[in-house]
């Protein structure tokens, strides 16, 4: 089946510095992929979609300056939280639509990047 | 609006028992449905998915899910459950559009008993 990876898996920083999670389609092309963010002990919330070669949109209330999103390839997405600080410290996930797929929209995710901000 | 409700936050069943999870959704298209299962710290795996057709659906690890239009439902079912599956399970709804994202419900956390 099709496979999303994250990386890292998890990741403690310090305030203020940037920290960059990479998400790769490995067996398919993701025309599509979507990053969500997922605190504990709630549901995922959708930051933002990306499409291949174009920029990012972003869902209301999720600042396009501090998470950077990038879908340069086919096969790679990153999500980079800039200026990082305690309170973006969360569970993040991407997930990925295989644009080979028809035109149904299912999508795969990732296992996940724990982004810890000191 | 555009929503996925997951009325029961935690629910405890004794190993070996039925189990039923329930989700309700509201959407203002054709719904493509879908149940995932996250273990603590781990990403989402996919149980199963409604596209269309049958709506009694199987998917993994002895898991079913009815599509009952009528009640904007979507309920997770398995006849007898497994310590293994104590997990957080969430309902997702998503559009048959390429591209758009899936909404979730809040999850329900599932205890075994032994």
């Amino acid at each position: 089946g099709a496979v999303v990876s994250q990386h890292p898996s998890w990741v403690i920083c310090k305030s203020g510095t940037s920290v960059k999670i990479e998400c790769r389609s490995l067996d398919f092309q993701a025309t599509t992929m979507f990053w969500y963010r997922q605190f504990p002990k709630q549901s995922l919330m959708l930051m933002a979609t990306s499409n291949e070669g174009s920029k990012a949109t972003y869902e209301q209330g999720v600042e396009k300056d501090k998470f950077l999103i990038n879908h340069a390839s086919l096969t790679l997405s990153t999500l980079t939280v800039t200026s990082a600080h305690p309170e973006d410290s969360s569970f993040y996930i991407c997930s990925a639509r295989d644009g080979g797929i028809g035109s149904y929209n299912e999508q795969f995710f990732g296992p996940g990047t724990r982004l810890t901000v000191l | 609006a555009q929503s996925v409700t997951q009325p029961d936050i935690h629910i405890t069943v004794s190993e070996g028992a039925s189990l039923e999870l329930r989700c309700n959704y509201s959407y203002g298209a054709t719904p493509y449905l879908f149940w995932y299962v996250q273990s603590p710290g781990q990403g989402l795996q996919l149980l199963l998915k409604y596209f269309s057709g049958d709506t009694l659906v199987q998917g993994i690890k002895g898991f079913e899910a009815e599509f009952k239009r009528s009640q904007s439902s979507f309920n997770l079912r398995k006849p007898s459950v497994h310590w293994s599956d104590a997990a957080e399970y969430f309902c997702a709804v998503g559009a048959s559009q390429a591209g758009t994202a899936l909404i979730f419900g809040k999850g329900t956390t599932l205890s075994v008993s032994s």
